[in-house]
C-alpha cells in the first residue's frame, strides 16, 4: 500500500513569507507527527495527534508555527513570516495507534531565503 | 529532560569489519528504543525497534541491537559491514510517560572504506 506522502518536496520562500506543508498519512493510521530536520538542531518533535485527542504542542518552536489535522486524515503544518532559521526539512510520521510503530514521508524540504 | 546521546559523530570502518554505533539515553521507567538509517537524499527507515521481550534485537541487514536497561544504552551492531551501509544512523527513543514521540540522538556517519 501506499505510504506516507508529502508535498510539496521542495519549497523556496522569501523571508516574511507564510509557508503551507501538507502530509498524506498512510490509509487508516490514527496517530499523526510532524518533525523537523536540520543541520543546527538535528532532528526534532514539533507536534502530535492522536485521534480526536487535543495534539500534543509541545514541541512547536515559537507560535509563528501551527498545524490541523482535518478529519483525522491530512495534515497541514503552516509556518508564518518565516525566518531563515525555519530553513530545514520537515518530516511527517504516522503510526497504527499511539504506541505503533511510526512510518516516515520523504520530507518537505524548506528553504528561506 | 528527555536526552538522547550518540557518541560519535562519524564512524569509519573497513569494508567486512565489525562495527559498534553507540547510543545512550536519559533515565526513565519505560522507554521504546529505536534505530533509524538514512541513506543519501533518502528518508528515514527503521532499521529495528525495542518494545518488551528479548535485550537482544535483530533487524534488517544484518544489524542488531542490545538493550541494556541498568546502562541506558542501546548500542547497534554489525559483524560485517558493506560499502553499501554507508549512511547515518539514527538513535531514537519514545519516553513513554511523555507520550510517542520520538526523541533523536544526533547521528552517527557510517563510512564504509574498501
Amino acid at each position: 500500500g501506499a505510504g506516507v506522502s508529502q508535498s510539496p518536496s521542495n519549497k523556496v520562500t522569501e523571508k516574511g513569507k507564510d509557508v503551507e506543508l501538507r502530509c498524506d498519512p498512510i490509509s487508516g493510521h490514527t496517530a499523526l507527527y510532524w518533525y523537523r530536520q536540520s543541520l543546527g538542531q538535528g532532528l526534532e518533535f514539533l507536534i502530535y495527534f492522536q485521534g480526536n485527542s487535543a495534539p500534543d504542542k509541545s514541541g512547536l518552536p515559537s507560535d509563528r508555527f501551527s498545524a490541523e489535522r482535518t478529519g483525522g486524515s491530512v495534515s497541514t503544518l503552516t509556518i508564518q513570516r518565516t525566518q531563515q532559521e525555519d530553513s530545514a526539512v520537515y518530516l511527517c510520521a504516522s503510526s497504527v495507534d499511539s504506541w505503533g510503530e511510526q512510518f516516515f514521508g520523504p520530507g518537505t524540504r524548506l528553504t528561506v531565503l | 529532560a528527555q536526552s538522547v546521546t550518540q557518541l560519535d559523530s562519524q564512524v569509519p570502518v573497513f569494508e567486512e569489519a565489525p562495527v559498534e554505533l553507540r547510543c545512550n539515553y536519559s533515565s526513565s521507567v519505560s522507554v521504546y528504543l529505536f534505530w533509524y538509517v538514512q541513506y543519501p537524499n533518502q528518508g528515514l527507515q527503521l532499521l529495528l525497534k525495542y518494545l518488551s521481550g528479548s535485550t537482544l534485537v535483530k533487524g534488517i541487514n544484518g544489524f542488531e541491537a542490545e538493550f541494556n536497561k541498568s546502562q541506558t544504552s542501546f548500542h547497534l551492531r554489525k559483524p560485517s559491514v558493506h560499502i553499501s551501509d554507508t549512511a547515518e544512523y539514527f538513535c531514537a527513543v519514545s519516553f513513554m510517560e511523555y507520550g510517542n514521540k520520538l526523541v533523536f540522538g544526533a547521528g552517527t556517519i557510517l563510512r564504509v572504506k574498501s
